[in-house]
């Protein structure tokens, strides 16, 4: 049962357009989420984050969002530009223990000239 | 910056062979961790370490065994390979604390025929 869940595997934007790419989890002691960026042949790279006592986290154009009574949180990007083109991963931790991350599936974001 | 290193890129075995992947961290950071990244699955915990010869299952750990001799490298071990272990496998080291940030080497892409 995936307790992260990225539904859409795919999205394409315009050049100069927002991207908004969505995660769900289902796990409510979840306490901190990540979103990693990964381009083909590398690594994935992180990007940002957030607790769990913030609802947004800004950093230059990359914004992230979490409703945790709905248990969602997004990544908005604005404006999005061709080198923002990567496979974007979605991560959740529990404070303690060993603080493992537990990763989507990921979303394919296209950003067209 | 953090640098975690793996030894191979690309890997092509046979089943039943011994594969040893290899991964090394410059950056003194006492927890390390083995994923596979398969499309659709995202990243999956197959093993991690929080320090020298200390080792915790992860989520799917069949097939594998890894070893931790020295605090830079996190060896995995595929005992017998077995073609669904054809995958990319990716390394991360992090440094405990507040955040949960863990850093990727570039992955090993294996295919076991």
């Amino acid at each position: 049962d995936q307790q992260v869940k990225q539904n859409s595997p795919s999205l394409s934007v315009q050049e100069g357009r927002i991207s908004i790419l969505n995660c769900d989890y289902t796990n409510s002691m979840f306490d901190y989420f990540l979103w990693y960026k990964k381009y083909p042949a590398e690594g994935p790279t992180f990007l940002i984050s957030i607790s769990s006592i913030k609802d947004k986290n800004e950093d230059g154009r990359f914004t992230v969002f979490l409703n945790k009574s709905a248990k969602h949180l997004s990544l908005h990007i604005v404006p999005s530009q061709p080198g923002d083109s990567a496979v974007y991963f979605c991560a959740a931790s529990v404070s303690g223990g060993y603080n493992k991350l537990i990763f989507g599936a990921g979303t394919r974001l296209a950003v067209h000239p | 910056d953090v640098k975690v290193t793996q030894s191979s890129r690309y890997l092509v075995k046979r089943t039943g062979e011994k594969v040893f992947l290899e991964c090394v961290q410059d950056m003194d950071h006492e927890n390390m961790f083995w994923y596979r990244q398969d499309p659709g699955l995202g990243l999956r915990l197959i093993y991690f370490s929080y320090d020298v010869k200390m080792k915790e299952k992860g989520d799917i750990p069949e097939g594998y065994s890894v070893s931790r001799e020295k605090k830079e490298r996190f060896s995995l071990i595929l005992e017998s390979a077995s073609t669904n272990q054809t995958s990319m496998y990716l390394c991360a080291s992090r440094s405990p604390g507040r955040t949960d940030t863990q850093y990727f080497g570039p992955g090993t892409r294996l295919t076991v025929l």
